[in-house]
């Protein structure tokens, strides 16, 4: 059965403090994606990791992707407020065809 | 900018009625997408469409149906609605290379 994880589904973090956030997959992707729901909105596209190795940085976020390991990574580096969101991961697995299948979510506070 | 709409931001519907879920892009994408999205389970593809009249189940297709006539509209048919569909309904478009989905705001359906 297809898998995608994420870990954790709830993370509360102070300002200035750094965390990652890990999404695991249990099927070959040839890409690898990261979107960001603010509260009633709708998902905006932060990232695409199209290869292994590949690292992507925007702000305060960088993500990295191991497809040998199936895992990829969004790492919060001295977070503020404005992060504040839900953040998804989305594989695109190989016998999928066009289709993406999404981490259930994690919900990130940033405490002032 | 890319830019995909629905019909509706809230709808309430009683339980039994058929509810029609409107999505227009406007990007001239083949591909098309309906998810829902419940807390704890991130978002489920219910149907998608690569062409125009061509459909093709995703992961929760029982108790939808739905119908593209126009290579820009992509409609999500509830025919009975039941109070277990309940939720946001998320609407998508890409091009079949991606990489990325495009998403709409979001129709938050409530069924009572």
């Amino acid at each position: 059965e297809l898998k995608v994880e994420q870990n954790p589904l709830f993370l509360s973090m102070q300002e200035g403090k750094n965390y990652t956030i890990y999404c695991n997959y249990s099927t070959t992707s040839d890409r690898l994606y990261w979107y960001r729901q603010d509260p009633g909105k709708s998902l905006e596209s932060l990232f695409v990791l199209l290869s292994n190795g590949a690292v992507k940085q925007e702000g305060r976020l960088m993500a990295s992707l191991d497809t040998k390991a199936r895992l990829s990574t969004l790492h919060i580096t001295a977070a503020v407020h404005d992060l504040s969101a839900t953040y998804f991961c989305a594989v695109h697995p190989m016998e999928y065809g066009n289709k993406l299948v999404f981490g259930a979510g994690t919900i990130l506070r940033v405490k002032s | 900018d890319v830019k995909v709409t629905q019909s509706s931001r809230y709808l309430v519907k009683r339980t039994g009625e058929k509810v029609f879920l409107e999505c227009v892009q406007d990007m001239d994408h083949e591909n098309m997408f309906w998810y829902r999205q419940d807390p704890g389970l991130g978002l489920r593809l219910i149907y998608f469409s690569y062409d125009v009249k061509m459909k093709e189940k995703g992961d929760i297709p029982e108790g939808y149906s739905v119908s593209r006539e126009k290579k820009e509209r992509f409609s999500l048919i509830l025919e009975s609605a039941s109070t277990n569909q309940t939720s946001m309904y998320l609407c998508a478009s890409s091009r079949p290379s991606g990489p990325w989905e495009f998403f709409g705001p979001g129709t938050r359906l409530t069924v009572l």
